[in-house]
């Protein structure tokens, strides 16, 4: 089973808008990190935010983790055509054996 | 460019045989993990290496094994292949509570 579930599984959006992804989780976490696929190409790190971190902002995108809810949020300002991708929240679970375990990603589309 | 390196990009075998995905971490990454990117079942932990040695093991197949080498690159390799093996396998490294950096992934079709 997934640790990480992300919301929605879709999204389309025009250029310049802002665009939102969410995704829970089932057990305690030492972090959460969000990553990028571009179609049938391999995993671009975005952000990591520790379990002690409310809220990270890299550029254009905005992290925030709400433990109490295992809950987390990617937030991209002005969306722009390029950032048309699947997005991935991975959990590094306590007691896991640091494997990451990742979420069923959402597909954003960004219309120019 | 994540530093990780992964080879071949792509791979066309038949059911039944044998390949080997290798995989080159990050300078300075002594933990090596390998997964696995199908349609149906999403991205799927394998199995992890640090410094030479099995750390964790996740949903790989006994007709799956991998090892990791003294100079710390890995090799995955998958025998007795069938169709639904058919997949995108990644290699990424990092520590513990660290940032994990991916390859750009070995696509695997078996026909």
């Amino acid at each position: 089973s997934q640790q990480g579930e992300e919301d929605p599984q879709a999204l389309s959006i025009q250029e310049g808008e802002n665009a939102t992804m969410n995704c829970s989780y089932k057990t305690s976490i030492n972090n959460l990190q969000w990553y990028r696929q571009n179609s049938g190409r391999g995993l671009v790190h975005l952000i990591l935010i520790r379990s002690n971190e409310r809220e990270k902002h890299s550029g254009r995108l905005r992290v925030t983790l709400d433990t109490s809810k295992k809950s987390s949020s990617l937030l991209i300002t002005a969306s722009r055509a390029a950032d048309t991708a699947s997005y991935f929240c991975a959990t590094d679970a306590r007691n896991a054996g640091n494997m990451l375990t990742f979420g069923g990603g959402t597909r954003l589309m960004v219309k120019p | 460019d994540s530093g990780v390196t992964q080879t071949p990009k792509h791979l066309i075998t038949a059911t039944g045989q044998r390949v080997t995905l290798r995989c080159s971490p990050r300078s300075g990454d002594l933990s090596v993990y390998w997964y696995q990117q199908s349609l149906d079942q999403g991205l799927q932990f394998l199995i992890q290496y640090y410094n030479g040695e099995e750390r964790a093991k996740g949903n790989i197949l006994e007709r799956f094994s991998a090892q990791q080498f003294p100079d710390l690159h890995s090799e995955l390799n998958l025998s007795s292949l069938e169709l639904g093996d058919s997949a995108l396998y990644f290699c990424a490294s990092g520590g513990s509570g660290n940032t994990i950096y991916f390859g750009e992934g070995s696509w695997l079709t078996v026909v």
